[in-house]
């Protein structure tokens, strides 16, 4: 079993809509949890953390913790083609200096 | 430039041979970290430096693979022996030690091919 896994994609929306990305992971002790963006041929970004339960926003971005169902998520409301990228999960365990990477989610958003 | 640098961005090389990547961290950056990518994965870790010190090194990495950081400033990752599985983006990372381990700047990467 992966210790992060994402939603297969790939996942296509319309401009201006919400994209829902998704994640699990397997640890219980993880306690850091990040989402980076990865433009096609680039390196990984950092686009959002989250520490604690509940949902996070910044800008169009909210990132939602569940520790108890071991579920994080992204949400990107109006949707632009510039958000067309490969979306990665990480997550931190406590004691561990390394993160743990999903394979990623392909977004392509639409004209 | 205030970013993380990695060179040669791209290598070709025949199996067998060595190859050794340099990664330069943003210059106040205490840690660095080495991750390879292969396509339709995540970055996979790989090491681990705080300053100059190997914190961390993968279970996963052969003894082919050897990195360093010698002063705490740049680090080389070197392949001995590659073989066509080594094929793959090596990526090198840095950040703050005051700021959350998950916090990384990336580099752009170096791809290396293996023939």
């Amino acid at each position: 079993q992966k210790e992060v896994e994402q939603n297969s994609g790939p996942l296509s929306v319309p401009e201006g809509a919400i994209a829902s990305l998704n994640c699990t992971y397997s640890d219980r002790v993880s306690q850091s949890f990040f989402w980076y963006r990865q433009y096609s041929g680039k390196s990984p970004e950092l686009i959002m953390s989250i520490y604690s339960n509940g949902d996070k926003e910044d800008g169009r971005f909210t990132a939602q913790l569940n520790k108890a169902s071991q579920y994080v998520s992204l949400l990107i409301r109006d949707s632009q083609p510039s958000d067309s990228a490969t979306y990665l999960c990480a997550v931190n365990s406590g004691s561990a200096r390394q993160l743990t990477f999903g394979s990623g989610t392909q977004l392509t958003v639409l004209p | 430039d205030t970013g993380v640098s990695q060179d040669p961005r791209h290598k070709i090389t025949k199996r067998g041979q060595n190859v050794t990547f340099r990664c330069d961290p943003i210059s106040e950056h205490n840690r660095l970290y080495w991750y390879r990518q292969t396509l339709g994965q995540g970055p996979e870790f790989l090491t681990y430096f705080q300053n100059e010190a190997q914190l961390e090194k993968s279970r996963l990495l052969s003894d082919r693979f050897s990195a360093e950081r010698p002063k705490g400033s740049f680090s080389t990752l070197e392949i001995q022996r590659t073989e066509q599985g080594d094929s793959a983006m090596y990526l090198c990372a840095s950040s703050l030690l005051a700021v959350n381990t998950g916090e990384l700047f990336f580099g752009e990467g170096s791809r290396l091919t293996v023939l």
